[in-house]
C-alpha cells in the first residue's frame, strides 16, 4: 500500500543551525511534492512545490530536494530562527491531482 | 488563511446529532476539499469537488456528506453515522483539482460529547 513517512515526530535544533526534514514514500509515483507549514490550531500554509523532473528548489532560507530514485524529499531551513518552530507537512500529488499528506514533523528552534 | 473562511472555529455537539460545518471561499477557485486531522497526524481527505454540483469521495467519506450548490461554498455535514467525529476539520481550495497549491481555511474543531 502507499505510504508516506516523515522523519521523527519532533526535531529540536539550536537557532542559527540548519534544520533538515525528511519525507520518504513507498508504492507511489508522485508527479510533484509539496511542503506546508502548520502552526498549532491553524490551517497549513503552502511553502514550496517541486516536480518529479526537478532536483532542487529554493525560496529564501528554504530548500527542497526531490530524489525519485531514493523516493525521498529533503526540506532544509538554513539559519533557523525560533519563528520557524512549527509542524511541517509533506504532500505527494499524482497527475490525478489528489494530495496525500504525511503525518508531519514538529520543529522546535531554541534560542 | 487566504480568502477561505470556516465557521465556527469551535463546535460542540451531542452524540447522535448531525452537524454542518461551513466553508466559503472568495478566491474564484473551482476545486474545494475537506480534510480531517487527528492529533499528531496528517490530513486525510474526506470529499473534494472539482466544479459546482459535482463532488467525489476521498479516503474517509463514510459518515460524511457534502454539497456544492455554489462555487463559493462547500459545506460538510458530519452525520450520526460517523463513529469518531471529534477532530479538527480543514477546508481548502485550489484553482483546479490538478492545480499546484491548496489554500486552507483556519479550521473547525468539532467535539462530540
Amino acid at each position: 500500500s502507499q505510504k508516506i513517512e516523515q522523519n521523527s515526530e519532533a526535531l529540536n535544533i539550536q537557532e542559527g543551525k540548519t534544520a533538515t526534514l525528511t519525507c520518504n514514500y513507498t508504492n507511489y509515483s508522485p508527479a510533484y511534492l509539496q511542503w506546508y507549514r502548520q502552526d498549532p490550531g491553524r490551517g497549513p500554509v503552502f511553502l514550496l512545490l517541486i516536480r518529479e523532473n526537478e532536483k532542487e528548489k529554493r525560496k529564501e532560507r528554504l530548500k527542497v530536494t526531490f530524489d525519485t530514485t531514493l523516493k525521498q524529499s529533503l526540506f532544509h531551513i538554513t539559519a533557523s530562527q525560533p519563528a520557524d518552530s512549527a509542524t511541517y507537512l509533506c504532500a505527494l500529488n499524482t497527475n490525478a491531482g489528489k494530495s496525500t499528506f504525511g503525518d508531519g514533523t514538529t520543529l522546535t528552534v531554541k534560542p | 488563511d487566504g480568502g477561505i473562511t470556516q465557521s465556527p472555529k469551535y463546535l460542540f455537539r451531542k452524540e447522535g446529532q448531525n452537524v454542518t460545518l461551513s466553508c466559503e471561499q472568495n478566491l474564484n477557485h473551482d476545486a474545494m476539499y475537506w480534510y480531517r486531522q487527528d492529533p499528531g497526524q496528517g490530513l486525510r481527505l474526506i470529499y473534494y469537488s472539482q466544479i459546482v454540483n459535482d463532488f467525489q469521495k476521498g479516503d474517509i467519506a463514510e459518515g460524511y456528506s457534502v454539497s456544492r450548490e455554489k462555487k463559493e461554498s462547500f459545506p460538510l455535514t458530519v452525520t450520526s453515522a460517523q463513529k469518531n467525529p471529534t477532530a479538527f476539520y480543514l477546508c481548502a481550495s485550489s484553482l483546479r483539482v490538478r492545480a499546484d497549491t491548496q489554500y486552507f481555511g483556519p479550521g473547525t474543531r468539532l467535539t462530540v460529547l
